[in-house]
This record gives C-alpha cells, structure tokens and sequence, in this order.
C-alpha cells in the first residue's frame, strides 16, 4: 500500500535533549511538508521540501531542522531551542495540489 | 495574506440532523479550496476539494460549493451519523507565489445516537 509512515506514534522528550521523528513515503513526490498541531488550533507550517537536497523554512520554524537526502524521506528533529515541544506533528507529501498526511507523532515533555 | 476562518466547534447535533459548517476565505488569484477530515488521534485526510468558482465537491455524503462571490466553502450533509464524529478542516492551495495549504483552526463535529 503506498502512504506516509511517521514513527513513532509517541514520543517523550527530557530538557536539553534533542529528538528525530520520522517521516517516510513511497508515494513518489517530490514535496513534502512537516507541520505542528496545537489542540484547538488548525496546522502551522514548520518546514517544507519542494525537492532531494532542497528545503526551506516555514512559518515556525525556530527550533526545529530537516534534512532531505533521499526523496522518500523527510526527518524532523526538534532541538534542545525549542521550548515548547509538546504537540502533535504531521508529515504530509504533495502531488499536484493535494497533500496526504501520516498519522501523526505526539511528542511530550518528560 | 492568505487565510481561512471556521466556525469556532464544537458543533453538537443528533444522529440524522443536517451539518453546515461555514468557511470562508481570503486570497489573492484563484485558490482551490479542500475540506479535510481529522479522526481521533489520526492524520488528516481529504474530504472533497474544488478547484474553480462554481464548482461543487462531494464524498461520503458530504458537499462543499466554490463561491467566489461570498468567498465561501461551506461544508454540508444532509443526514448525519455517530461515526462523522471528527473535527473538519477547511484549508486553501494559493496558486500564486509559494504554494502551500493554508488551514483554518479546526471545526469539532459531535454526532450523538
């Protein structure tokens, strides 16, 4: 079946401690997207590929960092900068206009 | 800039009722518009989606039309059921300049027996 795979579903974070989450898909497209959810409000754009070895910040970037040396994947990493990492993270990929998402990963704070 | 303002949830009705969930939008050019659908701890997924003014988009019951006129994409059903319990997203896809989805906060829907 083709889709997105994020893992792990959940996720705890100690103070100062950095974390991968990643993101997966062998749906062929070349974009691909990371967001954050906050309960009660919609998704905000953390970073964005467009293409292998090419992406750009998105509006709540600080904090967090990507990597793209393979098309199919997209990891997210949030750093030790980002003081406020509780929150539900989605990995999303695009083909013409449509994005699909992954099931999500909760990450806490311990 | 680009955005999308939702009716604030959560939207509580019976089993059967009839659902309007109001959406609109403001944007430079010619957005598509797209309602996705939230379960419980789950990703999003497409709902239905127009591409022009005029255009109606339809799945599982559920119907949305482009208006351009009142920059709208109202999402309705005529009959309700306990499992479309979920919370919707209206989102819009600019065309111009850098292309991304741009969501609304989230409408939580609560379908009772």
């Amino acid at each position: 079946d083709g889709g997105i795979t994020q893992s792990p579903k959940y996720l705890f974070r100690k103070e100062g401690q950095n974390v991968t989450l990643s993101c997966e898909q062998n749906l062929n497209h070349d974009a691909m997207y990371w967001y954050r959810q906050d309960p009660g409000q919609g998704l905000r754009l953390i970073y964005y590929s467009q293409i292998v070895n090419d992406f750009q910040k998105g509006d709540i970037a600080e904090g967090y960092s990507v990597s793209r040396e393979k098309k199919e994947s997209f990891p997210l990493t949030v750093t030790s900068a980002q003081k406020n990492p509780t929150a539900f993270y989605l990995c999303a990929s695009r083909a013409q206009n449509i994005q699909y998402f992954g099931a999500g990963t909760r990450l806490s704070v311990l | 800039g680009n955005s999308v303002t939702q009716m604030e949830g959560p939207v509580t009705l019976s089993e059967e009722a009839f659902l309007t969930i109001n959406c609109t939008y403001t944007a430079t050019g010619y957005p598509s518009l797209f309602w996705y659908v939230q379960y419980p701890g789950e990703g999003l997924q497409l709902l239905l989606k127009a591409t022009k003014a005029d255009d109606k988009g339809s799945n599982k019951g559920f119907e949305a039309t482009y208006r351009k006129e009142t920059t709208s994409f109202h999402l309705e059903k005529g009959s309700v059921q306990v499992s479309d319990s979920a919370v919707y997203f209206c989102a819009l896809y600019s065309n111009t300049g850098f292309q991304k989805l741009v969501f609304g906060t989230g409408t939580r829907l609560l379908v009772s027996p």
